[in-house]
C-alpha cells in the first residue's frame, strides 16, 4: 500500500500571503495526485488532479506540482475563505490513500 | 446541477449493521465509478471502498474489508455501503464521491463529493 505523508500538519498565515503544503508518497505514483479543501461541516472539495491541474472553477491563486513521490500544493494571495484543512490523496493504486491533512489557519 | 446526498446515518450499537445510501441529480449515474470516504470526528479522511460505473468492481480499505459491502443499483441510481460489526472506531461522518471520468474503473480522480451521514457506534 502507498502512504501519503504531508507537512506541515497545520501553519497559520495572513491574508495575502503564500503558503505552501507538501504530499510525499512512499513509493512512486507519477502524477496520480489530488488535492482536496475540506471545512468543516462541509463536503470535501476538489481542487486539481494529475497533480497540476485545476477542476472546473478552482481559483487560479492554486497551483500544485510534482511527480514520483513528492508534490506541492500552493495557494497563493491566501484569501479569508481559504482557510481550511487540505488533504492529498494518491489514486496509483488501491487502497487510494489519503495524506494526514494539513490545516491552513488565520495568523 | 450536479449533487450527491448521502443518508441513512444514526446511532447504533456496538456489533450491530447499518445501510447507507447515496443519491444523486444532475448526472448520468450509471456511467460513473463511486467510492465511499468518511472522517471520524477529530481525525482526517479514511478512503474506504470503490464500485465500478457497472458495479461489477469492488475494492475495499483494508480496515473494513470483510465487515462492509458497496453496492449500487444503477436502475434506481442509488450507491449503498452496507456496514455490519460496528464498532466505536467506524463513527465518523461517511460521505460519497464520483471520479471524473465516465465509464472507467481505473485510476480516475475524484471530482463530485456528496454531503455526509453521520454514524455513531456507541452502547
Amino acid at each position: 500500500d502507498t502512504e501519503m505523508t504531508q507537512s506541515p500538519s497545520s501553519l497559520s498565515a495572513s491574508v495575502g500571503d503564500t503558503v505552501t503544503i507538501t504530499c510525499r508518497a512512499s513509493q512512486g505514483i507519477a502524477n496520480l495526485l489530488s488535492w482536496f479543501q475540506h471545512k468543516p461541516g462541509r463536503a470535501p472539495e476538489s481542487l486539481i488532479y494529475g497533480a497540476s491541474t485545476l477542476h472546473t472553477g478552482v481559483p487560479s491563486r492554486f497551483s500544485g506540482s510534482g511527480f514520483g513521490t513528492e508534490f506541492t500544493l500552493t495557494i497563493s494571495s491566501l484569501q479569508p475563505e481559504d482557510f481550511a484543512v487540505y488533504y492529498c490523496q494518491q489514486y496509483n493504486d488501491r487502497p487510494f490513500s489519503f495524506g494526514g491533512g494539513t490545516t491552513v489557519e488565520i495568523k | 446541477q450536479v449533487q450527491m446526498v448521502a443518508s441513512g446515518g444514526g446511532v447504533v450499537l456496538p456489533g450491530r449493521s447499518l445501510t447507507l445510501s447515496c443519491e444523486v441529480s444532475g448526472f448520468t449515474f450509471s456511467s460513473y465509478t463511486l467510492h465511499w470516504v468518511r472522517q471520524a470526528p477529530g481525525k482526517g479522511l479514511e478512503w474506504l471502498a470503490v464500485v465500478s460505473y457497472d458495479g461489477d468492481n469492488v475494492n475495499y480499505a483494508h480496515s473494513v474489508k470483510d465487515r462492509f459491502i458497496v453496492s449500487r443499483d444503477n436502475h434506481k441510481a442509488t450507491l449503498f455501503l452496507q456496514m455490519s460489526s460496528l464498532t466505536v472506531d467506524d463513527t465518523a461522518m461517511y460521505y460519497c464521491a464520483r471520479v471524473n471520468v465516465p465509464y472507467s474503473f481505473g485510476v480516475d480522480p475524484l471530482d463530485i463529493w456528496g454531503q455526509g451521514t453521520m454514524v455513531t457506534v456507541s452502547s
